[in-house]
């Protein structure tokens, strides 16, 4: 299994430049989650997701949209870029039952000039 | 709302001695808690968790961590520590009132740990 896959890995915008963040699993997870990390600032959520259809907004989720119309993937979208969004993305999935536990993708490295 | 504090930014320890990493929860009920490391350039690997039950949590690499209702810690220890543990730690919360998994997790800030030879 591939896990969670996010991509690209590095990209660099300016601003107000649109662009997706990609984020798809191959584990069945019904529950997936995206953050941002910042030095100092651990990571912090910006949307999550219990289901295909079914999105919520997390601690910092100002300029970021998010939709999940399959199980498997949950895009991530920057309308208008920014440099306060220079940051490492990391997508998150999470199935509840039993022994669960969060499986992180390796990140998005943004760069907004 | 849920919280986590980290205490130490950076924390120095000499290869092969002790180490203790600090985590404390702010939470209303019992929470769900981790572990995870994150070398650098890349993603976050689960230590360990708690959910319920022996208080004392057994993880990967060496590591466990113990859960301390009475003082809302949640501590990371390892008896002697290799060159290869230099990494970011950071402690985390689950909330339990979505069924755990749910609602994505709130995370501590993190602690730089720096191995000296």
């Amino acid at each position: 299994n591939a896990g969670v896959t996010q991509t690209p890995k590095f990209q660099v915008l300016k601003t107000g430049q649109s662009m997706t963040l990609q984020c798809a699993q191959d584990m069945n997870h019904e529950y997936m989650s995206w953050y941002r990390q910042d030095p100092g600032m651990g990571l912090r959520l910006i949307h999550y997701s219990v289901g295909a259809g079914i999105t919520d907004q997390g601690e910092v989720p100002n300029g970021y949209n998010v939709s999940r119309s399959t199980t498997e993937d949950f895009p991530l979208r920057l309308l208008s870029a920014a440099p306060s969004q220079t940051s490492v993305y990391f997508c998150a999935s999470s199935t509840s039952t039993g022994d669960y536990g969060y499986t992180f993708g390796s990140g998005t490295r943004l760069t907004v000039v | 709302a849920q919280s986590v504090t980290q205490p130490d930014i950076h924390i120095t320890v000499s290869e092969g001695a002790s180490l203790e990493l600090r985590c404390n929860y702010s939470y209303g009920a019992t929470p769900y808690l981790f572990w995870y490391v994150q070398s650098p350039g890349q993603g976050l690997q689960l230590l360990l968790k708690y959910f319920s039950g022996d208080t004392l949590v057994q993880g990967n690499k060496g590591f466990e961590a113990e859960f301390k209702r009475s003082q809302s810690s949640f501590n990371l220890r390892k008896p002697s520590v290799h060159w290869s543990d230099a990494a970011e730690y950071f402690c985390a919360v689950d909330s339990q009132y979505s069924g755990g998994g749910a609602d994505g997790l709130t995370f501590g800030k993190g602690t730089h740990l720096i191995i000296q030879p």
